[in-house]
């Protein structure tokens, strides 16, 4: 099994354009999970889906950010217009069923906006 | 409600001597316990988990964890740091509902484990 895959593990990027992340869960994995890692806020839930419905998505800092899980085997994380405040490594995982068992994470893909 | 505590926010130790990096944590329901470990620039990768079996967990690379619900704590232990186990731990809580699904995961602040000569 490839694990979690996200793409692209780096991306820089002008402030006011579009980003678009890529996750490609475990296939099997019912249950997926948007996080950021910044120094001062450290790991935050962004959103998380079930079954592909978003479940949870208290933690989207605002509407310039959307997530979307069409199928179960993709999702995308999309900031609109983006902000160099936004800059943090951006982490998906996934899980199967509640999630006991743990979950696992993908690479991370570490955006910079300037 | 969840969250955890990550009563150290670096700990230093000398190789070969024993590691314990500190976690204490709040549920509401039968909580799910987990500890991560992130090496410099690289992802999460899951070291050990408590799910109500045994209360004493071992993981991978010599580390475990004693889960004690009477002092809501969940402390990593090993018994011989190595160089290479320099990183920064994550102390992780989850919580599900009856009838929930999805469980969210609520990570502590993180503990930084230097480890030197």
């Amino acid at each position: 099994d490839a694990g979690v895959i996200q793409s692209p593990r780096h991306e820089v990027t002008e402030m006011g354009q579009e980003v678009t992340l890529r996750c490609k869960p475990i296939s099997g994995h019912n249950s997926l999970f948007w996080y950021r890692q910044t120094m001062m806020r450290g790991l935050e839930l962004l959103i998380y889906f079930n079954n592909n419905v978003p479940i949870d998505d208290s933690g989207m800092p605002e509407d310039r950010f959307s997530a979307k899980m069409p199928n179960a085997s993709f999702s995308t994380l999309k900031i609109q217009p983006s902000e160099p405040r936004d800059s943090a490594v951006y982490f998906c995982a996934s899980s199967w069923g509640t999630g006991m068992l743990g979950y696992t994470f993908g690479s991370g893909t570490r955006l910079t906006v300037v | 409600a969840q969250s955890v505590t990550q009563l150290d926010s670096h700990v230093s130790v000398s190789e070969g001597t024993p590691v314990l990096l500190r976690c204490n944590y709040s549920s509401s329901y039968s909580p799910s316990l987990f500890w991560y470990v992130q090496h410099p620039n690289k992802g999460l990768q899951l070291l050990l988990k408590y799910t109500s079996a045994a209360t004493l967990v071992k993981g991978i690379n010599g580390f475990e964890a004693e889960f004690k619900k009477s002092e809501t704590s969940f402390h990593l232990t090993k018994p011989s740091a190595h160089m290479s186990d320099a990183a920064e731990y994550f102390c992780v809580v989850s919580d599900t509902p009856p009838g929930g699904t999805a469980s969210k995961l609520t990570f502590g602040t993180g503990t930084r484990l230097q480890v030197t000569l």
